[in-house]
């Protein structure tokens, strides 16, 4: 089914520890861009991408790293994760200009990731 | 920062209409009106957009005001699963780069009762 797919679905790490998130579309979007929504909260973008090969800082970028080499796939990177990034991950994906049947962002199921 | 204000919360009876208010007085003369949903814990989902007139579409209605200074989100005949926080985003067209990023506030929690 075409979509965003978000790979883990859920995961815990220990301080320190490194992971990526996985991120692939199947709608041949442009656009791909990684939000966070802690409990309580609405979503804060923290990298996006509007083509392979180019990113861009959203609001809270920082403790993560971000790369786009095909259309497809843009995996966020933590690099030595903290218990503040407790949260849960959104992944979403949408063309860069108006089409036909526009119908907006597309979001994927999220990753819950627990720091300890 | 947001730049749309709603209400935290609103409560609807099942088959009939829930009307989402929103301001946006600071929106500008390119920026769009977007709503999105987020059921329980899901990823959000897209429910319409406009910039000056009405839209309707099979999900839901759109009513911005002629001064563009706030809208109303109409679900005709609400449903228990349209219960999910409902967001107001105002944003750039694609075309002008702003809308890599939409800006979501903390929405509207609508519960909708049987």
């Amino acid at each position: 089914n075409a979509g965003v797919t978000q790979t883990p679905k859920f995961q815990v790490l220990k301080t320190g520890q490194s992971m990526t998130l996985q991120c692939a579309q199947d709608m041949n979007h442009e656009y791909m861009s990684w939000y966070r929504q802690d409990p309580g909260m609405g979503l804060r973008l923290i990298h996006y991408s509007v083509g392979a090969g180019i990113t861009d800082q959203g609001e809270v970028p920082n403790g993560y790293n971000v790369s786009r080499s095909t259309t497809e796939d843009f995996p966020l990177r933590l690099l030595s994760a903290a218990p503040s990034q407790t949260s849960v991950y959104f992944c979403a994906s949408s063309f860069s200009f108006p089409r036909e049947g526009f119908y907006g962002y597309t979001f994927g199921s999220g990753t819950r990731l627990t720091v300890v | 920062d947001a730049k749309t204000t709603q209400p935290p919360s609103m409560d609807c009876a099942e088959g009939r209409a829930a009307n989402l208010p929103c301001n946006h007085s600071t929106i500008s003369g390119n920026e769009y009106v977007y709503w999105y949903r987020q059921i329980h814990s899901q990823g959000p989902q897209y429910i319409i957009h406009g910039l000056k007139n009405n839209e309707t579409n099979e999900m839901a209605s759109l009513i911005i005001t002629e001064d563009r200074k706030s809208s109303t989100l109409i679900l005709p005949h609400a449903t228990l699963r349209d219960t999910a926080v409902y967001y107001c985003i105002v944003s750039p067209p694609f075309t002008q780069g702003g809308s890599e990023k939409l800006v979501f506030g903390k929405g509207t929690k609508l519960t909708v009762n049987p």
